[in-house]
């Protein structure tokens, strides 16, 4: 069934640094891709998204471009800030439109 | 718009005992979702609803009843409730043209 693998957590990194989370999938076909945020006692938003092979997705300093030669969705941003800190899913949209979700990574950015 | 909202923010229940639980969304979606969130796993769809009286059963759905009797209300309901069903539940809500997924604030649950 499809689904979806992204780096473990936490990763701590110190403000201005650049964050790479990786995120892969298996799906059948070419199903559309997201990236979700969760802030401290919140909910999910969404952070941004790509529908089709080769689309970049973008948000906030936040970028994704999906890659359908390595099935990957990789998160990144340039310099990360405080306010960046949160837990970070990786999601695919499966039949039905359902979301199917990766376990999530915590990032803690430190001044 | 108050977007998604769940009723209660928190609750804690005895093993055995019964509780439902309400989203609403006041943007006129046609799909909800509810799912639920524990550590190390993401989220996982419990149920969802493509539309008023309609439900289906997502990847968890054992020990779980829905509800989707009005159009912006979307019940979920524990008959018998287990300690393997202490976690955080998130509703979400979307359109039918728009694959962007809404979520409400959660509901932390637990069961002792």
């Amino acid at each position: 069934g499809d689904s979806v693998t992204q780096m473990e957590g936490p990763v701590t990194l110190s403000e201005e640094a650049f964050l790479t989370i990786n995120c892969t999938y298996t799906a059948t076909g070419y199903p559309s891709l997201f990236w979700y945020v969760q802030y401290p006692g919140e909910g999910l938003q969404l952070l941004l998204k790509a529908t089709k092979a080769d689309d970049k997705g973008s948000n906030k300093g936040f970028e994704a471009t999906y890659r359908k030669e390595t099935t990957s969705f990789h998160l990144e941003k340039g310099s990360v800030q405080v306010s960046d800190s949160a837990v970070y899913f990786c999601a695919l949209e499966g039949g039905y439109n359902k979301l199917i979700f990766g376990a999530g990574t915590r990032l803690a950015v430190h001044p | 718009n108050a977007g998604v909202t769940q009723t209660p923010k928190f609750r804690v229940l005895k093993t055995g005992q019964s509780m439902t639980l309400l989203c609403a969304q006041d943007m006129n979606h046609e799909y909800m979702y509810w799912y639920r969130q524990d550590p190390g796993m993401g989220l996982r769809l419990i149920h969802y609803s493509v539309g008023e009286g309609t439900t289906a059963k997502g990847e968890v759905p054992d020990g779980y009843n829905v509800s989707r009797l009005k159009k912006q209300n979307f019940l979920l309901g524990l008959e018998s409730a287990a300690p393997s069903q202490t976690s955080v539940y998130f509703c979400a809500s979307r359109t039918s043209s728009y694959n962007e997924q809404f979520f409400g604030p959660g509901t932390r649950l637990t069961v002792l």
